[in-house]
């Protein structure tokens, strides 16, 4: 069964240093999406970044980059030169395309908390 | 455009009461999504639908109706109400197919039953 695993509830982390978020992943498909999202203390859901199972470059979006390692099921979340404006909650999340990714069902890890410090 | 947006933000029901939850995207999104979310447990999805007049079971269920008469609109029912269902409610929408077709978020629900 998939599965998604962030082991790190809470981080902190200094303003304008990077810092990574981990997650694992488990799926016997071998064609599936990651995602991360954040959610700040108002609590909506953000969209950050993408990574395809047979992307062959690790996604990157502004001041985010997703370390994607297939072989180690993992896909870490790096973010480059932190703001007080990233502290928030971090998902990471999969999508399994079996079927022909029919339902676009998300599978949510539980968290990883940011705190950037002044 | 609105986007996605939930109808109420927030509810305090008694246990044993019922009430529905109204989500409606402007984005023509085939697929439309309940989850919730509660302390240490991220989101988890309750039910789905793939088009209108189709739904489908998710993660966690029970105790859950739903209904998704019109595409645009996705509703979410709670027949007989139970503290255990105290969560934040969150409803997304998406386009069909593969590659980055992330899900939009609604703003949340905050449900307490006592």
């Amino acid at each position: 069964a998939q599965k998604i695993t962030q082991t790190q509830p809470g981080m902190f982390v200094q303003e304008k240093e990077a810092v990574t978020l981990d997650c694992t992943y488990d799926t016997s498909d071998p064609s599936y999406g990651l995602f991360w999202y954040k959610q700040p203390s108002s609590g909506e859901m953000i969209f950050l970044i993408y990574q395809g199972s047979y992307d062959q470059q690790n996604a990157t979006e502004g001041r985010y980059s997703l370390n994607f390692q297939k072989a180690r099921k993992s896909a870490n979340l790096v973010i480059s030169a932190s703001q007080l404006g990233d502290s928030a909650m971090y998902f990471c999340a999969m999508r399994e395309l079996r079927g022909g990714g029919a339902t676009n069902k998300l599978i949510f890890g539980t968290g990883t908390l940011l705190a950037v410090q002044p | 455009n609105a986007g996605v947006t939930q109808t109420p933000k927030f509810r305090v029901l008694k246990t044993g009461q019922s009430m529905t939850l109204l989500c409606a995207q402007d984005m023509n999104h085939e697929y439309m999504y309940w989850y919730r979310q509660d302390p240490g447990m991220g989101l988890r999805l309750i039910h789905y639908s793939v088009g209108e007049g189709t739904t489908a079971k998710g993660e966690v269920p029970d105790g859950y109706n739903v209904s998704r008469l019109k595409k645009q609109n996705f509703l979410l029912g709670l027949e007989s109400a139970a503290p255990s269902q105290t969560s934040v409610y969150f409803c997304a929408s998406s386009p069909p197919g593969q590659g980055t077709y992330e899900q939009y978020f609604g703003p949340g629900t905050r449900l307490t039953v006592t």
